[in-house]
């Protein structure tokens, strides 16, 4: 079965990091791309960026928002991938999402986890 | 940046109707690349719809999807109890990936 844990949510400053956690369970995590997502309270949903496989580059892609603070890795040998946030904004402040993404060419988000919230405010 | 519009944001429907959903894109995409997610409060999204009419593992038949260009319908043909939520469709062909803003179905 496949599962998709996140954890490393908190109340954080701004201008502060911090890191999130996702452990998978159930597939090979070099099989697959990997991506992060996130809602604010209240409003919709948001891509902020995804990973691909170490076997097919291991090169990363962001949104527009969060590009040049934030960066997607894998732990293969843990079967985790990390979202590494930086100099956070209060905008930032959103449940996370990890999920898994089919392929290159099929792009689409399968299977994500629950989410992880995440508080910027002094 | 594709900009997906949803229509209506609000549908009110009985259990046994019919749901039509829309979506319309500022841009062309390709029908590969279009995907239609179910979200209840406080759970995670879950795919219904990719390749705008391929349904997900697990998904009822009475969810459909169709379109092409710049337009894409999401349909739920008899709405059972456990259909209203929020809706919303999501272009992954182009970066920067996009969703629409939602439509939720509710009861009427």
């Amino acid at each position: 079965e496949v599962q998709l844990v996140e954890s490393g949510g908190d109340l954080v400053q701004p201008g502060r990091s911090l890191r999130l956690s996702c452990t998978a369970s159930g597939f090979n995590l070099d099989d697959y791309l990997m991506s992060w997502f996130r809602q604010a309270p209240g409003g919709g949903l948001e891509w902020v960026g995804f990973i691909r496989s170490k076997g097919n580059g291991g090169t990363p892609d962001y949104a527009p928002s969060v590009k040049d603070r934030f960066s997607i890795s894998l732990d293969d040998s843990k079967s985790i991938a990390y979202l590494q946030m930086n100099t956070l904004k209060t905008e930032d402040t959103a449940v996370y999402f990890c999920a898994r993404v089919i392929s290159d060419w099929m792009s689409v988000a399968d299977y994500w986890g629950q989410g992880t919230l995440v508080t910027v405010s002094s | 940046e594709i900009v997906l519009t949803q229509s209506p944001g609000t549908l009110s429907l009985s259990p046994g109707e019919r749901a039509t959903l829309s979506c319309r894109a500022t841009q062309s995409i390709s029908s590969t690349y279009l995907a239609w997610f179910q979200q209840k409060p406080g759970q995670a999204p879950r795919l219904l719809i990719y390749a705008t009419s391929t349904r997900a593992t697990g998904i009822p038949a009475r969810f459909s999807g169709s379109g092409s260009g710049t337009d894409f319908t999401l349909t739920i043909t008899r709405l059972e109890p456990e259909d209203f939520a929020m809706y919303y469709c999501q272009q992954y062909g182009y970066s920067p990936w996009t969703f629409g803003q939602g439509t939720k179905v509710e009861i009427k």
